[in-house]
């Protein structure tokens, strides 16, 4: 299975600034996504992440907000723009390694963010 | 759209007591069924999924679910926890020919020694 590395684990920002979270993962994976897991509740998932184009965003989430990027196979960032406390959460990176449907997800260790 | 509900948001258990899990589905169509456990300050991992063939599926650490396709469930058990299970459960499930998993709420599970 993929092992997954985000960077970083945690931080705490300040309000109005951006924060740049990395997801590097050890093999070439068909599909990369971006979830978001607020404090007791579900993963949401925020976006695909869609090499050499743009993201694919599910409702509401917009590109302004949470700019990705994906240049290759292994690599993909999210950032988090003009943070404010409720954007406080934990960031997950997830991958699946085929194309095939019948593949589970592999996720990072998840970045935790506060927003102060 | 697909959701996924988990009823007990909430579980303690003493060591040795008997474990299930709701998980409840929206899809009608096929699909693909998962629990994913994180314990604390570590990873999501899989612990067993669903694709088809034999309902009961025995996952890692002793545990199973069972699909339950009139009843749109897909419930976790296992006879026997342990203080090392505590940790959160979800439930995710895949259907329509999609790619990406939808999670329940997840199940925070406390074991006491």
């Amino acid at each position: 299975s993929a092992v997954i590395s985000q960077k970083p684990s945690r931080d705490i920002c300040q309000r109005g600034t951006s924060l740049t979270i990395q997801c590097q993962v050890d093999s070439q994976v068909t599909m990369m996504f971006w979830y978001r897991q607020q404090p007791g509740q579900s993963l949401t998932l925020i976006a695909t992440a869609n090499q050499g184009s743009e993201a694919t965003y599910e409702s509401g989430f917009v590109i302004d907000k949470f700019p990705i990027s994906r240049p290759n196979l292994t690599f993909s960032t999210l950032t988090v723009s003009n943070m404010s406390p409720e954007d406080s959460s934990i960031y997950l990176c997830s991958v699946l390694e085929s194309g095939s449907r019948n593949t589970e997800a592999f996720f990072g260790q998840g970045t935790r963010l506060t927003v102060v | 759209a697909q959701s996924v509900s988990q009823h007990n948001h909430h579980v303690i258990l003493s060591e040795a007591a008997s474990l299930e899990l709701g998980c409840n589905y929206s899809y009608g169509g096929t699909v693909n069924l998962f629990w994913y456990v994180q314990y604390p300050g570590q990873h999501l991992q899989l612990l067993l999924k669903y694709f088809s063939g034999d309902p009961l599926v025995k996952g890692i650490k002793g545990f199973e679910a069972e699909f339950i396709k009139s009843k749109f469930s897909f419930n976790l058990r296992k006879p026997s926890v342990q203080w090392s299970d505590t940790a959160e459960y979800f439930c995710a499930v895949k259907g329509g020919g999609s790619y990406i998993p939808t999670f329940g709420r997840g199940t925070s599970l406390i074991v006491h020694p």
